[in-house]
Parts: structure tokens; sequence; C-alpha cells
């Protein structure tokens, strides 16, 4: 049982440039999250999702896109890189709405230069 | 929109000394109230967290209390020890799906 994994764990990115993140999950949770964090700005939410096949906009959504085609696995898109975008990513679900607890992901490295 | 603010953003207390961290929220529909810690490097876990139809709640040598009617929540750490040296984070439910976020305490337990 790992819980919930992410790949890669660390990425430097030109800016312009795109990539792919992928958080898998084997608790058979239905929601998954995605948050950037940055020094002295906790945790922000870029984007989730309720279950297979649905995505929603979280706080900070904008230069990120999102697919759940399966239940284990939330992808996050970074379609043209910016320097505003170097941040730690970290990826999480919950089993649904009656157990609120969110496990993370170990977290990806990313710097846009 | 709704937020939470946590205080202070640094602690530095005494080995063997209590910690304490207060949150407040906005939202007065949250009804669940978690803390994380994550150590330098790792991933937030959770360590206890609250409902809002309970006023505190205790695990060995952390505690949770939770004053509904004025919005706010604090931790409380006795007996710290080095390993409670770490950032703190707490977090209010927004509506079923999410967690808004304080911007973390970080604790420094001094030898």
């Amino acid at each position: 049982n790992a819980g919930v994994t992410q790949t890669p764990k660390f990425r430097v990115l030109k800016t312009g440039q795109s990539m792919t993140l992928l958080c898998a999950q084997d608790m058979n949770h239905e929601y998954m999250y995605w948050y950037r964090q940055d020094p002295g700005m906790g945790l922000r939410l870029i984007h989730y999702s309720v279950g297979e096949g649905t995505t929603a906009k979280g706080e900070v959504p904008d230069g990120y896109n999102v697919s759940r085609l399966k239940k284990q696995n939330f992808l996050l898109g970074l379609e043209s890189a910016a320097p505003s975008q170097t941040s730690v990513y970290f990826c999480a679900s919950s089993m649904d709405n009656t157990k609120h607890e969110q496990y993370f992901g170990p977290g990806t490295r990313l710097t846009v230069t | 929109g709704e937020n939470v603010e946590q205080h202070p953003s640094t602690l530095s207390v005494q080995e063997g000394d209590s910690a304490v961290i207060k949150c407040t929220y906005s939202d007065s529909a949250s009804n669940y109230f978690p803390w994380y810690k994550q150590e330098l490097g790792k991933r937030p876990q959770l360590i206890i967290d609250i409902r809002s139809n309970v006023g505190e709640k205790k695990d060995q040598r952390i505690a949770v209390t939770l004053n509904k009617t004025a919005k706010h929540f604090s931790l409380h750490i006795t007996e710290t020890q080095p390993e409670d040296s770490a950032v703190y984070f707490c977090a209010a439910s927004r509506g079923n799906y999410q967690l808004i976020w304080g911007a973390g305490t970080k604790l420094i337990i001094k030898p």
C-alpha cells in the first residue's frame, strides 16, 4: 500500500516548456487535489476532483490544467511554464465527504528558469 | 472570500515548555478543523483534528480547542521535544470537498 505517490520528484524547466505531473493513489479515494506550496504562503489549491471524470478550479488555477481519466490518477499539466510557477507541488487525496482527512504525496519540486 | 489566519508565524520555545498556535476562520459553515505537521522537506501529515460538535480533543501531548462562537481554534503541545520542531498548518473546511489553509507556524524547540 503505497498511499499517494507523485512523479517526478524534481524537475527544471525553461520558460515556455510544458510538462505533466502525475499523482497516483491506491486507497480508492474519491477526492483528489493539487496544491502548490510557496514560502510563507501555506498551501494553495490549484484544482481538485470529486470523482473520476470530474475536475474543478481551486484558488489559483490559471496556467494549469488537470485531468482525471482514472479514479486512481490525477494529472497536473503546465502548458507553457513561467518562472512564477516555480514551487513545490503536492497532490493529496481524501476518501469522500464523510472523511475529510487529506493524505499527501511526497511533493514535486519544480524550478522554471 | 473565506480565509484562515494563523499566528504566530514563528514560535520558539524551550524544550519541555508548552507551545500554543492559534487560528481564526471566517466561514461560519466550516465544521472540520485539522492540524498538519510538516517536517523539513517532507509532506504535511495530519496530527489531530476536531469537528464542530466538540470543544476539545486530546491525543497524548497534543490537544486542540475550538470556540465556534469566536471562530477560532488552537493547537496546544505540552512537554515539547526536539522532534516537535516543524511547520504546523491549521485548516478549516469549505463545503464538502475543500480545506482552507493557514499560512503555517514554524515551531523551533530550543535545547
